[in-house]
């Protein structure tokens, strides 16, 4: 079956370490999305990547970083330098990077900083 | 920068009942998309309207885009317990260039039998 998976669905880090979440996605999409949720809040943009090997910086890219090696991969690390990681994050995908096409999304993993 | 306002923040409505939830923007929206989302889950998507004057339907929801592109609203007739769930919508505030979605705040909506 085709579709969008993030993992794990739980992360748990302590303060000051890196952590990478995984986006897989086997759609063949062009189009990859970073997106961060928090509570009451609707979804923020944090990197998006229209085609392997480039991507660019959202409204909050600040202390994340990303890279597009394949097509089907779009891994995000939260760095240190984010002061506020805790949150759910969202991995998209749309079959390209135009507008008006619509976007797939993954099932989520919440990080939690301990 | 561009913001998308949804309304209500929250709706309670029994089994039965229709129901509307709004988005409305203060700028041209070139592509209006709705989500549904439940709690600590990923979104599915539910619709898109492009032109002034869309409207699509799906089963008990259906969706408008106003002429001027500003408003959206979103309608479930004779809502069921299924319709539970936090109703995001999304829109590309920029008439050209790669696709960024921004998003509201989200509708939380509860049916009670």
């Amino acid at each position: 079956d085709g579709g969008i998976t993030q993992s794990p669905k739980y992360l748990f880090r302590k303060e000051g370490q890196n952590v990478t979440l995984s986006c897989e996605q086997n759609l063949n999409h062009d189009a990859m999305y970073w997106y961060r949720q928090d509570p009451g809040q609707g979804l923020r943009l944090i990197y998006y990547s229209q085609i392997v090997n480039d991507f660019q910086k959202g409204d909050i890219a600040e202390g994340y970083s990303v890279s597009r090696e394949k097509k089907e991969s779009f891994p995000l690390t939260v760095t240190s330098a984010q002061k506020n990681p805790t949150a759910f994050y969202l991995c998209a995908s749309s079959l390209s990077g135009l507008r008006n096409t619509e976007a797939f999304f993954g099932q989520g993993t919440r990080l939690t900083v301990v | 920068s561009q913001e998308l306002e949804q309304s209500p923040q929250s709706l309670i409505v029994q089994e039965g009942k229709n129901l509307t939830i709004n988005c409305t923007s203060s700028k041209t929206l070139y592509g209006l998309y709705w989500y549904k989302q439940k709690y600590g889950e990923g979104l599915i998507f539910l619709m898109m309207l492009q032109k002034g004057g869309e409207e699509k339907s799906h089963e008990k929801i259906t969706a408008k885009l106003d002429e001027k592109k500003q408003q959206s609203s979103l309608h479930i007739t004779a809502s069921q317990p299924s319709h539970a769930g936090i109703y995001l919508c999304g829109a590309d505030p920029r008439p050209e260039g790669a696709q960024k979605l921004v998003f509201g705040q989200g509708t939380r909506l509860t049916i009670n039998p």
